[in-house]
């Protein structure tokens, strides 16, 4: 079974900062994707950014970037230039590669940003 | 594109009623639909997982009488929580797989739908 791991339930930083969040995951797979979700107060599930493990390069999308070290089993994610809407729980994900969308998504407890004017 | 629409948003219902949850893939066929039940301030807690035509699989602990699931179309996916009394208060949420239009696999969340049972 997998697990994931955010050991940071909240965190804060000044607006136009940058912040990076810690997710560690455990796992026998060799092959799998890792995600950041965003939940804003509306509760609506965003995905922010994906890894597939085969893939050395670290994801970037524009302001988010990953630092992802498979054999640490760690998987960060850097919001840079943070802004005020950013302010939103924030899940780290995992799941198989066997068939994308098939397999569960197994997610962490999460952590709690807030961006501060 | 990859839209999922989940209704109701919210839903107050009395103890021993039945309540019904829908969640339709407006713009892509979803082949595989999951439901998860998240309390305040805590994860999403995976509770099932369907596949079109199929019957759910559904998570350890998770009662299958108390939360029917059923994936009859490529486009819907509905959660009937029988019964309810309040400890099935929660927020529920759906996720909904496929392959979008340009072919590319999508997984995409529905908003969610806040249950209150008196």
């Amino acid at each position: 079974a997998q697990t994931v791991t955010q050991s940071q339930p909240e965190m804060s930083v000044q607006e136009a900062e940058t912040v990076t969040l810690s997710c560690t995951y455990d796992t026998s797979e060799s092959n799998y994707y890792l995600f950041w979700y965003k939940q804003p107060p509306s509760r609506q599930m965003i995905l922010v950014i994906r890894q597939e493990a085969y893939k050395q390069q670290n994801a970037t999308e524009n302001r988010f970037s990953v630092n992802f070290q498979k054999a640490a089993k760690s998987f960060s994610l850097k919001i840079s230039d943070s802004q005020l809407g950013d302010t939103a729980m924030y899940f780290c994900a995992f799941m198989k590669h066997v068939n994308f969308g098939n397999e569960k998504l197994t997610f962490g407890t999460g952590t709690r940003l807030t961006i501060i004017p | 594109g990859a839209v999922v629409s989940q209704h109701p948003s919210w839903v107050i219902c009395k103890s021993g009623t039945s309540v019904k949850i829908e969640c339709r893939s407006l713009d892509f066929q979803a082949t595989t639909m999951f439901w998860y039940r998240q309390f305040p301030k805590q994860s999403l807690m995976l509770m099932a997982t369907s596949n079109e035509g199929s019957k759910a699989t559904y998570e350890q602990g998770v009662e299958k009488d108390k939360f029917l699931i059923n994936h009859a179309s490529l486009t819907l996916s509905t959660l009937t929580v029988t019964s309810a009394h309040p400890e099935d208060s929660s927020f529920y949420i759906c996720s909904a797989s496929g392959r979008g239009r340009d072919g590319a696999n999508v997984l995409t969340f529905g908003a969610g739908s806040r249950l209150t049972v008196l």
